[in-house]
């Protein structure tokens, strides 16, 4: 069983169109960052959420932090082809030097 | 900088080769980790280090070992490859002053055993 669940597994949209991705868990977490993917490169970090209710923007990227940590949520807005890609979720369990990864989301987007 | 290396960047084994990802940080990170990701999916722990001489566990050892002896490197060795472990191999490393661990991560080894 996945510790973090990510939805959806996949999803294709239109250039334009907004979206948003869930990572859920029964878990408390002490951060959670998202990372992207594209592919033949390693994850690279977008952001790190620490604070239950937490909300950063990173130019039309919104992430949230769920009040009682347990789960987190990526919206886009106005989608652009630039944005495809695998976008990972990762939590921090209190007193982890590890980070547990979703299985991801596979963003397609379509011009 | 560099950040993270690995290499080789793909290999091809037969079953029962052996062979050592390399992977080497230059940013003075105390803890380093190793993944797997296989198709389509997300990323696997296979062992990590807080520090040289100091390794763990992770969720998918088995078959693997792995060594830290210095700060910059930590190398994950094969024994009798098998198909399974056919999959894309990511080093990443963290900073231990971070309480978030936040992780940087190289480009990745593609390997198939067949």
């Amino acid at each position: 069983t996945q510790l973090l669940e990510q939805s959806p597994q996949f999803l294709s949209i239109q250039e334009g169109e907004n979206l948003t991705v869930y990572c859920n868990s029964s878990s408390v977490f002490s951060s959670l960052q998202w990372y992207r993917q594209e592919p033949g490169e390693g994850p690279v970090l977008l952001v790190t959420v620490v604070t239950g209710g937490e909300v950063k923007k990173l130019k039309r990227l919104t992430f949230q932090f769920g009040d009682a940590r347990k789960d987190s949520s990526l919206h886009i807005t106005a989608a652009q082809t630039g944005d495809t890609g695998l976008y990972l979720c990762a939590g921090r369990l209190q007193g982890a030097q590890k980070l547990v990864f979703g299985q991801g989301t596979r963003l397609t987007i379509n011009p | 900088n560099a950040g993270v290396t690995q290499t080789p960047k793909f290999r091809i084994l037969k079953i029962g080769q052996s062979m050592t990802l390399q992977c080497t940080q230059d940013m003075n990170h105390n803890y380093m980790y190793w993944y797997r990701q296989d198709p389509g999916m997300g990323l696997k722990l296979i062992y990590y280090s807080v520090g040289a001489g100091i390794t763990d566990k992770g969720e998918v050892p088995n078959g693997y070992n792995v060594s830290r002896s210095t700060t910059e490197d930590f190398p994950l060795r094969l024994e009798l490859a098998a198909p399974s472990q056919t999959s894309v191999y990511f080093c990443a490393s963290s900073y231990a002053g971070q309480s978030t661990y936040e992780q940087y991560f190289g480009p990745g080894t593609r390997l198939t055993v067949t």
